[in-house]
């Protein structure tokens, strides 16, 4: 069974500081990655997907990179500001059911003034 | 307009009470999917559909039923509702290996 677990549960940082997220995933036989953001009480908005013959994809600010021999996928924001404030979601699509996603319990990040 | 809507968006209901949530995309995807989010849970599948013929029980489909009426509407229902239903309910639809997509979420209360 296919675990994903996110660490730090919640983050803190000053506007303007790179950070990085973690993802680690059991079962490295999986289809792709994605990683999302939730603002409180609010829907998922999808950031990135990688798929699994891919290292790394890249939109805007943010960085996510691959590595299914390790089981990681890390996120990067680049210049964080407060708008970024929210709670990132990776989820894994395992090779054997399709679509369906595992997902991690998220990172809450606030990105300080 | 949102690709993947979702109604209500809010419901208090009472314990016992038969109670549906509606989704409905336009997207053109054939996979629906319904997941419940509970602090400190996650999310999890309930239920997921590949085409209107096919429908499959998810992680804690118990409680639950859907119904997928058309490729773009898939409604689930909780038959006999109890208190520890009350969660935050996600639609969700992808085309094949591809990125899901989210609806804005139902809040239910089961009271």
């Amino acid at each position: 069974k296919q675990e994903v677990t996110q660490i730090p549960a919640a983050l803190s940082v000053p506007e303007g500081e790179n950070l990085v997220l973690n993802c680690s995933f059991t079962d490295s036989a999986i289809y792709n990655l994605q990683w999302f953001r939730q603002d409180p009480g609010k829907g998922l908005t999808s950031l990135l997907l990688i798929q699994s013959s891919q290292r790394e994809q890249t939109s805007g600010r943010l960085n996510a990179s691959l590595d299914k021999s390790s089981g990681r996928s890390t996120l990067y924001i680049a210049a964080s500001q407060p708008g970024d404030s929210a709670t990132y979601l990776c989820a894994a699509h395992r090779e054997t059911s399709g679509s369906r996603l595992t997902f991690g319990e998220g990172t809450q990040l606030t990105v300080n003034p | 307009d949102a690709d993947v809507t979702q109604t209500p968006r809010n419901r208090i209901t009472k314990t016992g009470k038969r109670i549906m949530l509606e989704c409905s995309q336009t997207k053109g995807h054939d996979r629906m999917y319904w997941y419940r989010q509970d602090p400190g849970l996650g999310l999890r599948l309930i239920y997921y559909s590949f085409d209107v013929k096919d429908i499959n029980k998810g992680e804690i489909s118990d409680g639950y039923s859907v119904s997928r009426q058309a490729q773009a509407k898939f409604s689930l229902s909780l038959e006999s509702a109890i208190p520890n239903q009350t969660a935050l309910y996600f639609c969700a639809t992808s085309d094949l290996g591809h990125e899901q997509y989210f609806g804005p979420g139902t809040r239910l209360t089961v009271t």
